[in-house]
């Protein structure tokens, strides 16, 4: 089955720096990559997605991309604020095992400000 | 709108109550979700229903019940819970279980059993 990685565990930076998180996955048929951001106490909240056809999307502050090839895929942040403290889950979905997602273990962002 | 809600947001139980946890989309989705997550670990899939019919079972124990009586609805029964039962469940929907099809998570109700 599908197996995810997700670096780092925990990354604090400063306000208004950029923030990289890391996910390797290991199914090649994988296709579809969510991330999603948990507050505390909240259920986790889709911020992004990518689609294996697509090598770079981008929504204002929050970017992602995916080598397809190497199989990671990354989620960027750029001008980070306090209200971006949260924890991160990256996502996988193999073709064929259409119903189920495979997260990574999560990142915890701190944004000191 | 992209909601899922979850009643209650809190439960706490003992070992030998029966209590239900539910939740609501309106969004016409036709596959919904129950998932499992302890404390600083990812969710862990229980249970799938799609089209209101159960098609997958992560392997959950009997003293979970999951139920769907309607494409909008969705419960989770619980008895004769253990202690390391105690979590947080989220239930989730997508549109279909189709390959990439974007999951709404609700926020949850933290079980506790003493």
């Amino acid at each position: 089955g599908e197996n995810v990685e997700q670096h780092p565990s925990t990354l604090s930076v400063q306000e208004g720096d950029s923030a990289v998180i890391k996910c390797t996955y290991s199914d090649s048929a994988s296709n579809y990559f969510p991330w999603y951001k948990q507050e505390l106490g909240k259920g986790p909240q889709l911020i992004i997605d990518i689609r294996s056809n697509v090598g770079e999307k981008k929504d204002q502050r929050i970017a992602v991309t995916l080598n397809k090839t190497a199989k990671h895929f990354s989620l960027h942040i750029t001008e980070t604020q306090p209200e971006d403290s949260a924890v991160y889950f990256c996502a996988a979905r193999a073709r064929g095992s259409a119903r189920q997602l495979t997260f990574g273990s999560g990142t915890q962002l701190t944004v000191l400000p | 709108d992209t909601e899922v809600t979850q009643t209650p947001k809190h439960l706490v139980m003992g070992m030998t109550n029966k209590k239900s946890l539910k939740c609501e989309q309106h969004m016409g989705h036709r596959a919904m979700y129950w998932y499992k997550q302890k404390a600083k670990k990812p969710p862990e899939l229980m249970f799938v229903y799609s089209y209101e019919k159960l098609s997958i079972n992560e392997s959950v124990p009997s003293r979970f019940s999951p139920e769907c009586p309607n494409s909008s609805l969705l419960n989770l029964h619980l008895h004769a819970l253990q202690p390391e039962d105690s979590a947080l469940y989220l239930c989730a929907s997508s549109p279909r279980t189709s390959e990439g099809e974007t999951q709404y998570f609700g926020p949850g109700t933290r079980l506790l059993v003493l």
